[in-house]
C-alpha cells in the first residue's frame, strides 16, 4: 500500500521555540494532506486540511498563526508549531490522500510525538 | 454536523472468537467507509475500505455496509491477542474529501 512518511518521530523542544514536522507521500502524489492531533487515549482531532499550492483550511478553534502549515509540493506538507508551550505537547499525525490510486484512500504517517519542556 | 458513532468499549473477546465492531453514521449521502486499526502510541493503519452495500472480505476481516440503516461493521474472525487495538471507523460524504472519524472502539483479545 501507499506509504506516508513523517519526521521526526519524536522531538523535545524548549518552551518558546518552534518545531517543524514533515509529512511526505513516498510513492504517490497527494493534493490533499490532513494534520491531526491526538492526546493519550483520546480520539483524533482534525487540525487542518492542507491543499497543495493553496492555503490550509483550519478547523474551528485551531490557531493558524500558531500551527503553520505549508504544502509546497505534491509530496510534502509541513506543520510548524510556533512558540511552543507545554500544552502543545501531543501526538501529531499527518495523513495523505492517494487520489488516483487505492480507491482514493487516506494513509497515515507514523506520527510525531512532541514534548515541550 | 456529520457524526460517526462507535462504542468506545472495551470489547473483550477470547482468542479464536469473532470480534464484531460497529459504527453508525449520520450523513445519509456518505459514500466511502474505512476501518483503521490503531495500536497504543502508534498512528492508524488502514485495514479495509468499503463503498457498496454488502460484505467485503479480506483475510480474517470482513466489512459489512448497510447504507439504508447507516451502519458499517467490521468482523474479525479467529481473533488473536495481536488484534488488541483501537479500531477507528471513518466515513466520507459525497463530494467531501474530509473524512469524519469515530472515537474508536478498544478491542481486547485475551488468551
Amino acid at each position: 500500500g501507499a506509504v506516508v512518511s513523517q519526521h521526526p518521530s519524536r522531538v523535545i523542544c524548549k518552551s518558546g521555540t518552534s518545531v517543524k514536522i514533515e509529512c511526505r507521500s513516498l510513492d504517490f502524489q497527494a493534493t490533499t494532506m490532513f494534520w491531526y492531533r491526538q492526546f493519550p487515549k483520546k480520539s483524533l482531532m482534525l487540525m487542518a486540511t492542507s491543499n497543495e499550492g493553496s492555503k490550509a483550511t483550519y478547523e474551528q478553534g485551531v490557531e493558524k498563526d500558531k500551527f503553520l502549515i505549508n504544502h509546497a509540493s505534491l509530496t510534502l506538507s509541513t506543520l510548524t508549531v510556533t512558540s511552543a508551550h507545554p500544552e502543545d505537547s501531543s501526538f501529531y499525525i499527518c495523513s495523505a490522500r492517494d487520489q488516483y490510486n487505492s480507491g482514493n484512500t487516506i494513509y497515515f504517517g507514523e506520527g510525531s510525538w512532541l514534548t515541550v519542556v | 454536523q456529520k457524526e460517526v458513532e462507535q462504542n468506545s468499549g472495551p470489547l473483550s473477546v477470547p482468542e479464536g472468537a469473532i470480534a464484531s465492531l460497529n459504527c453508525t453514521y449520520s450523513d445519509r449521502v456518505s459514500q466511502s467507509f474505512f476501518w483503521y486499526r490503531q495500536y497504543s502510541g502508534k498512528s492508524p493503519e488502514l485495514i479495509m475500505s468499503i463503498y457498496s452495500n454488502g460484505d467485503k472480505e479480506d483475510g480474517r476481516f470482513t466489512a459489512q455496509l448497510n447504507k439504508a440503516s447507516q451502519y458499517v461493521s467490521l468482523l474479525i474472525r479467529d481473533s488473536q491477542p495481536s488484534d488488541s487495538a483501537t479500531y477507528l471507523c471513518a466515513v466520507e460524504g459525497w463530494g467531501s474529501y474530509i473524512p469524519t472519524f469515530g472515537r474508536g472502539t478498544s478491542l481486547i483479545v485475551h488468551p
